[in-house]
């Protein structure tokens, strides 16, 4: 049983490359979600999804697209990168999200990404 | 939109002092997460709180929901070495399905 598997673990793009994090849970899982952590910001919410064909913005879009064609991955695109994009990313997957009482946020290792 | 604060930013503590940090809401909440990350690593759950004022506890770790269900603390009890990391609240707005994170308490403790 993986878990939350995100690859690569560290990536270096250029000013306008485009690029794919991958995501992956073998736990069943609902509802996933992106999130971004930056020195002394926390964790900011992305994108997320309930669930297969459904996705939903976070409090950072801008810049990133996801889809959610199966349960099980939940890939995220960034469509020119910017320095600003350079970040930590996590992806986060729940066995259930609903109103009130929900399941822990299972986090990947993470994708350390540098944007020159 | 939702803002969550958490206070202090950092806290350097001695081995067997005690250690609270403190979560502001902008809005009311659902219910709070607490999570807890070690240097290097990914965000790990500790606890969910869901009801008004209610308060859990863990060994050494006390959670609080406020009344209000607008606030949240944790406290540590006699911190030992392996309490050192970044603590996090992450709170749900009803009729979202977003958590929202707090900007972390890093935690360090002094042998």
């Amino acid at each position: 049983n993986a878990g939350v598997t995100q690859t690569p673990k560290f990536q270096v793009l250029k000013t306008g490359q485009s690029m794919t994090l991958q995501c992956a849970q073998d736990m069943n899982h609902e509802y996933m979600s992106w999130y971004r952590q930056d020195p002394g910001m926390g964790l900011r919410l992305i994108h997320y999804s309930v669930g297969a064909g459904i996705t939903d913005q976070g409090e950072v879009p801008n810049g990133y697209n996801v889809s959610r064609s199966t349960t099980e991955d939940f890939p995220l695109r960034l469509l020119s990168a910017a320095p600003s994009q350079t970040s930590v990313y996590f992806c986060a997957s729940s066995y259930s999200f609903s109103v009130g009482r929900n399941s822990p946020l299972h986090f990947g290792n993470g994708t350390r990404l540098t944007v020159t | 939109g939702q803002q969550v604060m958490q206070i202090p930013q950092y806290q350097h503590v001695q081995e067997g002092e005690d250690f609270t940090t403190y979560c502001n809401s902008s809005t009311t909440l659902s219910n709070i997460q607490w999570y807890k990350q070690r240097p290097g690593g990914h965000p790990v759950f500790l606890i969910q709180l869901v009801k008004s004022g209610e308060v859990k506890k863990q060994k050494r770790l006390t959670f609080q929901f406020g009344e209000a269900k607008k606030n949240s603390s944790l406290h540590i009890t006699a911190t030992q070495t392996t309490d050192v990391g970044t603590y996090f609240c992450a709170g749900q707005t009803s009729g979202t399905y977003k958590y929202i994170f707090g900007t972390g308490t890093r935690l360090k403790v002094l042998a």
